[in-house]
């Protein structure tokens, strides 16, 4: 777990806000970059990923830019709804396929 | 609805109970995992069955066992548990064989223990 630091701890963004959520990582085994969405009540839902050979990747208002060689990656989500208030998790995967989370990060977005 | 279910949803038991968690999958996928989550804290990685085979175990202590009876089905059995393990166990499947593959999450099961 202490290989991938994720920040902030919690965030608080009024709605049509943007919200960024980064992670950092230590291990170059890495190969895979997703992020994790967790209501409560519920487990994990995969957000949105990105493999390392791409440095963005764009899916509806939900944004993952990566730094290879600064060994971290980023969630932004544009025009932040009340409905993303959740939980996020980085969770990058190494080649033997095991996943590392990170801390979580806490997600208000205030009407 | 999510493609992997778990059962029970919640599950009440002393310390002396002996109970079991269900997971299932008929995604075709052939690696499964189990994880601990406490409130506000990531899911730990338990076990990881890859092709029924136990493949990853955290060093996790024995009052927990695993068990894997075909590539569907993940058990967690659970005997003379303490109040610490009152968590949210969630059960994960995700495709082997194919590089970059995410993890399918089911809803969990919340344990308390008396």
């Amino acid at each position: 777990q202490q290989q991938v630091k994720q920040s902030p701890q919690s965030l608080i963004v009024q709605k049509g806000g943007i919200s960024i959520i980064n992670c950092a990582y230590e291990n170059t085994a890495f190969d895979y970059f997703p992020w994790y969405q967790q209501f409560p009540g519920k487990g994990p839902a995969l957000l949105i990923a990105i493999r390392p050979d791409v440095s963005e990747k764009k899916e509806g208002r939900f944004t993952i830019s990566f730094n290879k060689s600064a060994k971290q990656f980023s969630l932004h989500i544009m025009d932040s709804q009340p409905g993303d208030s959740a939980t996020y998790f980085c969770a990058p995967q190494n080649t033997g396929n095991q996943f590392y989370f990170g801390t979580g990060t806490s997600l208000t977005v205030i009407p | 609805d999510t493609e992997v279910t778990q059962t029970p949803k919640h599950l009440v038991m002393g310390m002396t109970n002996k109970k079991s968690l269900k997971c299932e999958q008929h995604m075709g996928h052939r690696a499964m995992y189990w994880y601990k989550q406490k409130a506000k804290k990531p899911p730990e990685l338990m076990f990881v069955y890859s092709y029924e085979k136990l493949s990853i175990n955290e060093s996790v202590p024995s009052r927990f066992s695993p068990e894997c009876p075909n590539s569907s089905l993940l058990n967690l059995h659970l005997h003379a548990l303490q109040p610490e393990d009152s968590a949210l166990y969630l059960c994960a499947s995700s495709q082997t064989g194919v590089r970059n593959q995410p993890q399918h999450f089911g809803d969990g099961t919340r344990l308390s223990i008396l």
